[in-house]
């Protein structure tokens, strides 16, 4: 069965200091990879996709960036964090045989960022 | 530009109470529906698909229908439990800037009082 792991789960971050968030799937190849983040009274934004090694789209102009080193790795990294990256991010996959598949949701890291 | 739009934000029930959460989004040209169930701090689960061609999906005590016409999803859940207790997410696949992609609602909070 195919599982999804992201770490850490919390973090707090001064401002200006740097980021990186990762995110691992198992069971899987080839999977479209996705992070999206939910910040308080908002609905979940997605900021990254990614359909394959080193092919990254991004959907929001930020100081983020994202890099999938490998097949089942997602890294969500900045160079130096601002009060308003915190939240709570999660990372996802779907499959790629089937356009528009179900996507399957990490458990999530809790940013504050102070 | 989809927008996903989830009413009510909140909704308080006595248990065995039925009950019915809307969801509505502004674009009809949609791939499918899906609907999330999202605890306290945790990452989402999938509930249940809905895709364009079909107007009804359930699992178990829950059932979700689809009107891509006026552009409305339900989520129905029978004879509740505080075990659902919980936020409902829907979110509309979607081809928007180039690519396909999730648009999510802010989602409705569940409580259900024993």
């Amino acid at each position: 069965s195919q599982t999804i792991h992201q770490w850490p789960a919390t973090l707090v971050q001064p401002v200006g200091s740097p980021l990186s968030l990762e995110c691992t799937v198992e069971g899987t190849s080839n999977p479209n990879l996705y992070w999206y983040r939910q910040a308080a009274g908002r609905g979940l934004q997605l900021l990254f996709y990614s359909v394959g090694i080193g092919q990254i789209s991004s959907e929001v102009p930020q100081n983020l960036s994202a890099s999938r080193p490998q097949d089942r790795q997602f890294i969500l990294s900045s160079k130096k964090l601002l009060l308003s990256d915190s939240g709570f991010y999660l990372c996802a996959w779907s499959g790629t045989e089937i356009v528009s598949d179900t996507q399957y949701f990490g458990p999530g890291t809790r940013l504050t960022v102070l | 530009k989809q927008e996903v739009t989830q009413i009510p934000a909140a909704l308080s029930v006595p248990e065995g109470e039925n009950l019915v959460l809307n969801c509505s989004f502004t674009d009809s040209a949609i791939y499918n529906l899906q609907w999330f169930r999202q605890d306290p701090g945790k990452g989402l689960t999938s509930l249940l698909l809905i895709q364009s061609s079909q107007r009804e999906q359930t699992s178990g005590r829950l059932n979700a229908s689809l009107d891509k016409s006026s552009g409305r999803s339900t989520l129905y859940i029978a004879a509740s439990q505080p075990g659902d207790s919980a936020t409902y997410l829907c979110a509309a696949w979607t081809f928007q800037g180039g690519s396909e992609k999730l648009v999510f609602g802010k989602g409705t909070k569940l409580t259900v009082n024993p």
